[in-house]
């Protein structure tokens, strides 16, 4: 299907662990984005990326790693989750440049016991 | 840092009300402002505005841009209920190298039948 797809769309996870969430776009777009999403915070960047394998920290890049070996996929692994992490997360796409808006994908509820 | 502020943040109507919604910001090397509406899934886009005083014009939504002023409103005429929604001001700066958006936390519309 076109767009911009994530998954897992629901994560349940224990602290310690790794995990990964999938993002994966269908528009050749050449940037990609992580946020995650919390009351009273808003969407906050975690990491983006212009390219392939070209990515740079956004607010809120501890604790996550990121990798984009192909222009469609962009996964965000938590190296070792923590209850702070509990989150919903968006992945978003754009084709770059001035003036050119970000499209989401459904995001990723990520819960950490 | 780049820093953008949402008024109200949230705000309850009836069917038929106007509503004005406020971004003002902060940022380095401006390039847009966007604005996003939010039900309960991804945010999708609604406005970009790069240039001050044009006013940008969807059905009953329109938007209008002070770049002197570093501030952006969003109205709604003759609302609905399915303009509930949490409405996201974003603005795109350069600050670095790249392309990013630095959000506000949005301002929470409910409208009332």
């Amino acid at each position: 299907d076109a767009g911009i797809t994530q998954s897992p769309r629901y994560k349940i996870t224990e602290t310690g662990r790794q995990v990964t969430l999938m993002c994966h776009q269908t528009w050749s777009h050449s940037y990609m984005f992580w946020y995650r999403q919390d009351l009273g915070h808003g969407l906050r960047l975690i990491y983006y990326s212009a390219a392939a394998d070209i990515t740079d920290k956004g607010e809120v890049p501890d604790g996550y790693v990121v990798s984009r070996s192909k222009t469609e996929n962009f996964p965000l692994t938590l190296e070792s989750a923590t209850r702070s992490q509990t989150s919903v997360y968006f992945c978003a796409s754009s084709d770059g440049g001035r003036g050119s808006e970000q499209y989401f994908g459904p995001g990723t509820r990520l819960t950490v016991t | 840092e780049d820093k953008v502020v949402q008024s109200p943040l949230s705000l309850v109507v009836h069917e038929g009300d106007t509503v004005t919604l406020n971004c003002s910001y902060e940022v380095t090397n401006f390039r847009s402002l966007l604005w996003y509406k939010q039900e309960k899934k991804a945010p999708t886009f609604l406005f970009m505005l790069t240039s001050s005083g044009i006013e940008k014009k969807s059905g009953r939504l329109s938007s209008i841009l002070d770049k002197k002023e570093l501030f952006s409103i969003l109205n709604i005429t003759a609302t609905q209920t399915g303009d509930s929604a949490v409405y996201l001001c974003a603005v795109e700066g350069s600050g670095g190298s790249n392309y990013k958006l630095t959000f506000g936390k949005g301002t929470l519309l409910t409208v009332n039948p």
